[in-house]
């Protein structure tokens, strides 16, 4: 199992809100930064928030990323159904020394 | 435009090697680090390990999953990363992509990958 702890799935109708919650502990997601990806099997992940609330360049604000703690939660405003995908949370831990992800979840649009 | 460009796919046998490629071109390559990930199939994205740039030593992490057979190198000249993979077990199938990072300290995030090259690892 992963060390971050995402749900499996998550669902809302279009244009909807939904939220994905990733939680871990002091040795990673407390004490380091957090991004998120969006993922279809088989493309390029794509960088959605880094330093835990920041977007890249083309990423539009309706996605926002928050941390409180040991948890971090990535934020969808006004659903698209090109928003179908696998949403992935990582950070570094430093008990493995090493890149750790959450197991992933797939949002599903009603 | 920057572009990762994964390549050396393909059925290998268990026990046996196989080096991935990690063709770049759009920025200055020397300057990033570089990751390897993989997705096995019907499972979530994992870290296999990272490269720093050489202003931070060209150092090396794995996962400990893959720690002791694979080997993460670069070459700056010609703007490529490898992953080399030995011992290569059935549990090393997956979809494996690189990635570029996206800063230069531990946690930062990655900002542009490939698209993805296969390994399938068959008795």
């Amino acid at each position: 199992q992963s060390v971050l702890t995402q749900p499996p799935s998550v669902s809302a109708a279009p244009g909807q809100k939904v939220t994905i919650s990733c939680s871990g502990s002091s040795s990673n997601i407390e004490n380091y930064y957090v991004s998120w990806y969006l993922h279809l099997p088989g493309t390029a992940p794509k960088l959605l928030i880094y330093e835990n609330n920041k977007r890249p360049s083309g990423i539009p604000d309706r996605f926002s990323g928050s941390k409180s703690g040991t948890s971090v939660t990535l934020g969808i405003t006004g659903l698209q159904t090109g928003d179908e995908a696998d949403y992935y949370c990582a950070t570094w831990d430093n008990s493995l020394n090493a890149v750790v992800f959450g197991g992933g979840t797939q949002l599903t649009l009603l | 435009e920057v572009q990762l460009v994964e390549s050396g796919g393909g059925l290998v046998q268990t026990g046996r090697s196989r080096r991935l490629t990690c063709s770049t071109s759009g920025f200055r390559f020397a300057l990033y680090g570089m990751s390897w990930f993989r997705q096995a199939p019907g499972k979530g994205l994992e870290w296999v390990g990272l490269i720093r740039s050489n202003d931070y030593g060209g150092t090396t992490e794995y996962a400990a999953s893959v720690k002791g057979r694979f080997t993460i190198s670069r070459d700056d000249s010609k703007s490529v990363a490898y992953l080399q993979m030995n011992s290569l077990k059935t549990e090393d199938t997956a979809m494996y992509y690189c990635g570029r990072e996206y800063g230069d300290y531990e946690g930062c995030a990655f900002d542009f990958w490939g698209q993805g090259t296969m390994i399938t690892v068959s008795s």
